[in-house]
């Protein structure tokens, strides 16, 4: 019953440095999404998935990676840590993008606060 | 390029009292869909509540109500009675390709007792 759950839930990490959050739902939804969340932005899209084994870019795509070999993970990784990169990340998922016209809700993960030093 | 504005920064409002969180987008699709978000002060995002553009009516779900506004871009939350576990941020969203959503930068509302 647990939903979307997101490890680590905090994290400390250093410049240059390889990280990786992972994010599980147990849901089968179709898509996956990371976020971020600085001050003063809202929510940022880094990357989604459509389904396992496809993936695409957000708007902030710039020094992560992403994989979905298995439906229900979507691990984010951060190939080499930057200060810039220290905010919170959201995972979500949801049903399918959209159907019958309709968009459908994202579901979030309860974050991880990622600090880069 | 799709834009979600919101201007109330925070809001302080009396228990009990009737809230309006304002939001207005931007889009050239006649085709989107609208949503908003509650954070906590614990962090997580909570779905509120989903207007579509092409549905007739204001959308509602318990306290929340959508005072939807297509002609003026507006989709503006109403929370009816609030209550003192309604303090929070609100996030209101956009969606046109069932994806991507867009985000405001929120509304802090903070509910007196």
């Amino acid at each position: 019953d647990a939903g979307i759950t997101q490890s680590p839930r905090y994290k400390i990490t250093e410049t240059g440095r390889q990280v990786t959050l992972m994010c599980h739902q147990t849901w089968s939804h179709s898509y996956m999404f990371w976020y971020r969340q600085d001050l003063g932005h809202g929510l940022r899209l880094i990357y989604y998935s459509a389904a396992a084994d496809i993936t695409d870019k957000g708007e902030v795509p710039d020094g992560y990676v992403v994989s979905r070999s298995k439906t229900e993970n979507f691990p984010l990784t951060l190939e080499s840590a930057t200060r810039s990169q220290t905010s919170v990340y959201f995972c979500a998922s949801s049903r399918t993008g959209t159907s019958g016209g309709t968009y459908n809700e994202q579901f979030f993960g309860p974050g991880t606060r990622l600090t880069v030093l | 390029a799709q834009k979600i504005t919101q201007t109330q920064p925070g809001m302080f409002v009396q228990e009990k009292e009737a809230v309006t969180l304002d939001c207005t987008y931007d889009t050239s699709d006649p085709s989107y869909g609208l949503f908003w978000y509650k954070q906590p002060s614990s962090g997580e995002m909570i779905f509120l509540i989903y207007q579509g553009s092409y549905d007739q009516q204001n959308a509602t779900e318990g306290r929340y109500s959508l005072n939807f506004q297509k002609a003026r871009k507006s989709a503006n939350l109403v929370i009816s009675a609030s209550q003192l576990g309604d303090s929070a941020m609100y996030f209101c969203a956009i969606s046109n390709d069932g994806y991507q959503l867009i985000w405001g930068a929120g509304t802090k509302l903070i509910i007196k007792p």
